[in-house]
């Protein structure tokens, strides 16, 4: 089944502690991206990648890095969580560079910095 | 850049009522635009998009959307809705050439019994 993974769903941490949340295609997709969706703000793009080594900035890459190793795994990682990075992360990828290939979404990571 | 506005938070509606989300964007360049869907803990699915041709747009579970370039707006509408399309409901809007996508700040669409 074509799908896009993320680990963990659920994550509490304290504020200072070091995480990466993980992402995972199976579909061979050269497209990669992170969003966080905060209420009322809707989807906002942290961090993308073009292909693998290539990776470039968002709207709102502040205190987040990626990397992209390997085609299928892009993860993001927080090297110190503060609580306004309290949010939902969605990673996404697509074929393509172009938008008109169609996103496919992860189910998310739901993330609490105290 | 292009930027989206969902002109509604939320949109309460009975089942078996017709629906419409209202969506406006603003572009300086040719755009494609999208609508997803977001059920309870799940991530975003692609309903429909709008890349060229016909203005008209059908998508899965019934909606369809219509582009409107002299009102830059991209409603999305369902003749008779049901209890499962209790979602959050997200416009986006991607130049054509820039590859930069912006999604709205999204409707919860409730379907009442």
């Amino acid at each position: 089944e074509a799908q896009v993974t993320q680990n963990p769903r659920y994550l509490i941490t304290v504020t200072g502690k070091k995480l990466t949340v993980t992402c995972s295609q199976n579909m061979n997709h050269e497209y990669m991206s992170w969003y966080r969706q905060d209420p009322g703000l809707g989807l906002r793009q942290i961090y993308y990648s073009m292909n693998v080594e290539v990776t470039d900035k968002g709207d709102v890459p502040e205190g987040y890095k990626v990397s992209r190793k390997e085609k299928r795994n892009f993860p993001l990682i927080l090297e110190s969580p503060s609580p306004n990075q309290t949010s939902l992360y969605f990673c996404a990828s697509r074929q393509g560079q172009t938008t008109s290939y169609e996103q496919y979404f992860g189910p998310g990571t739901r993330l609490t910095v105290t | 850049a292009q930027s989206v506005t969902q002109l509604d938070s939320q949109v309460p509606v009975f089942e078996e009522a017709p629906v419409e989300l209202r969506c406006n964007y603003s572009s300086s360049v040719s755009v494609y635009l999208f609508w997803y869907v977001q059920y309870p803990n799940q991530g975003l699915q692609l309903l429909l998009k709008y890349l060229s041709g016909s203005t008209l747009v059908k998508g899965i579970n019934g909606f369809e959307a219509e582009f409107n370039k002299s009102q830059t707006s991209f409603h999305l509408r369902k003749p008779s809705v049901h209890i499962s399309d209790t979602a959050e409901y997200f416009c986006a809007v991607s130049g054509r050439s820039n590859n930069d996508m912006r999604f709205g700040a999204g409707t919860r669409l409730t379907v009442k019994p």
